[in-house]
């Protein structure tokens, strides 16, 4: 079954206003990540917060973890135009007997900031 | 740091033939590296996990007589879409893994006509 599910599919703010998008996920995880994707373009990595973590924060980004209710938020603050790009989650977990983490996507997260 | 980089960006091919796309990590190296594609406004899938050295690691559903991955050494991975049809048309992107974080290449947009 797919991990990360982001609500809502799609945000449209005004500039300077905060988004708040989130997910939720399934099955147990070793971390979880958020990226960044433009429009045809490549995944940027954001954060990462461990599974024993809580919150976590990065510049205008705060990211918080509930194990519990297996889900994750990510806020970014004083949004601008250039915010502009879906936003994925991924949730790690270490496959039995392998050496690194399988990811799974989430199916994002259209934000837009208008100006 | 941390650069993955791939080629092509853009490749149109006819049906039928078959098209290979690079991934290199730039700046590390990597002993994983994954091969994702995303359909249009939709999310990343993963299709294969590739040790070095080793056979890489399929998802169910892919087939891995279509989708060859070589990964020859530690800052190289080759995808070969054999055999292409209009249907794997698709972005494909890779990432490669020094350790937990993934960082991924800027994608090749493939277009089978």
């Amino acid at each position: 079954s797919q991990q990360g599910e982001e609500d809502p599919q799609a945000l449209s703010i005004q500039e300077g206003e905060n988004a708040t998008m989130n997910c939720s996920y399934k099955t147990s995880i070793n971390n979880l990540q958020w990226y960044r994707q433009n429009s045809g373009r490549g995944l940027v990595h954001l954060i990462l917060i461990r599974s024993n973590e809580r919150e976590k924060h990065s510049g205008r980004l705060r990211v918080t973890l509930d194990t519990s209710k297996k889900s994750s938020s990510l806020l970014i603050t004083a949004s601008r135009a250039a915010d502009t790009a879906s936003y994925f989650c991924a949730t790690a977990y270490r496959r039995r007997g392998g050496s690194n983490y399988k990811l799974t996507f989430g199916k994002g997260t259209l934000l837009t900031v208008n100006p | 740091g941390a650069v993955v980089s791939q080629h092509p960006s853009r490749v149109i091919c006819k049906s039928g033939t078959s098209v290979k796309i690079e991934c290199r990590s730039l700046d590390f190296q990597a002993t994983t590296m994954f091969w994702y594609r995303q359909f249009p406004k939709q999310s990343l899938m993963l299709m294969a996990t590739s040790n070095e050295g080793s056979k890489a690691t399929y998802e169910q559903g892919v087939e891995k007589d279509k989708f060859l991955i070589n990964h020859a050494s530690l800052t190289l991975s080759t995808l070969t879409v054999t055999s292409a049809h209009p249907e794997d048309s698709s972005f494909y992107i890779c990432s490669a893994s020094p350790a937990d974080e993934q960082y991924f290449g800027p994608g090749t947009r493939l277009t089978v006509t």
